[in-house]
């Protein structure tokens, strides 16, 4: 079986640094996706992690511990436009993605 | 080139109607996934598709299926909705099935059932 953990709410100001974390228990990994989804749109790729360690991407990083199982994503300098679901994803033993209920960050002013 | 594309966008339905859902995946991809989100849940698997096989298959009942086509074209179909059905109904493709893939998405296919 898998399970995913992240939290489901968090808020935060303009340029602030937000870190969204997700734990999580498969049988079997094969790397861990971050997707953004903004209210009524689609998911969109944000970053892939397969190995241990931090993957930087402009404003967006995100980390990975497979003996952890665990991983965040790390926004900087945040933008009223952060806001939106963002949706931790594992990729079990090259089945499809399995989805954690996703955090809702609210960026305010 | 085009993204994934879902048809219809929104649609309602009656209790014990059935309905089909069209996915078209991105030119090239022929890994087709479907996802039921609704608010309480998340993004729940529902089936995904690989060269016209079900390769894998979420906890959801018998009334829900899907098929692929040769041209990685993918319906699924719900028969007997009931309430709880309503849901956003996503597909997403790739290019292999799995890995480091990264999947696109459509913009979803909104069901209400009344």
């Amino acid at each position: 079986g898998q399970n995913i953990d992240q939290p489901t709410e968090m808020t935060a100001t303009e340029g602030a640094i937000v870190q969204i974390n997700c734990t999580y228990q498969t049988s079997g990994f094969n790397g861990l996706f971050w997707y953004q989804q903004h209210a009524g749109e689609a998911p969109t790729f944000l970053s892939y992690n397969v190995l241990d360690g931090l993957e930087e991407k402009g404003r967006f990083s995100s980390f990975l511990s497979r003996s952890k199982g665990y991983s965040y994503l790390l926004l900087k300098e945040l933008q009223m436009k952060d806001s939106a679901s963002y949706l931790c994803a594992v990729n079990q033993a090259g089945t499809a993605l399995i989805f954690g209920k996703g955090t809702t960050l609210s960026v305010s002013s | 080139k085009a993204g994934v594309t879902q048809t219809p966008r929104y649609l309602i339905k009656t209790r014990g109607q059935q309905v089909t859902l069209s996915c078209s995946p991105i030119s090239g991809h022929r890994s087709v996934s479907w996802y039921q989100q609704t608010p309480g849940q998340g993004l729940q698997f529902l089936f995904e598709y690989f060269s016209e096989t079900q390769r894998n298959k979420g906890n959801f009942p018998g009334r829900f299926s899907g098929r692929q086509f040769s041209n990685s074209r993918s319906e699924m179909n719900v028969s007997t909705l009931e309430l709880g059905d309503s849901a956003l109904y996503l597909c997403a493709s790739s290019l292999p099935a799995g890995g480091e893939a990264e999947a696109f998405f459509g913009q979803g296919t909104r069901l209400t059932v009344v």
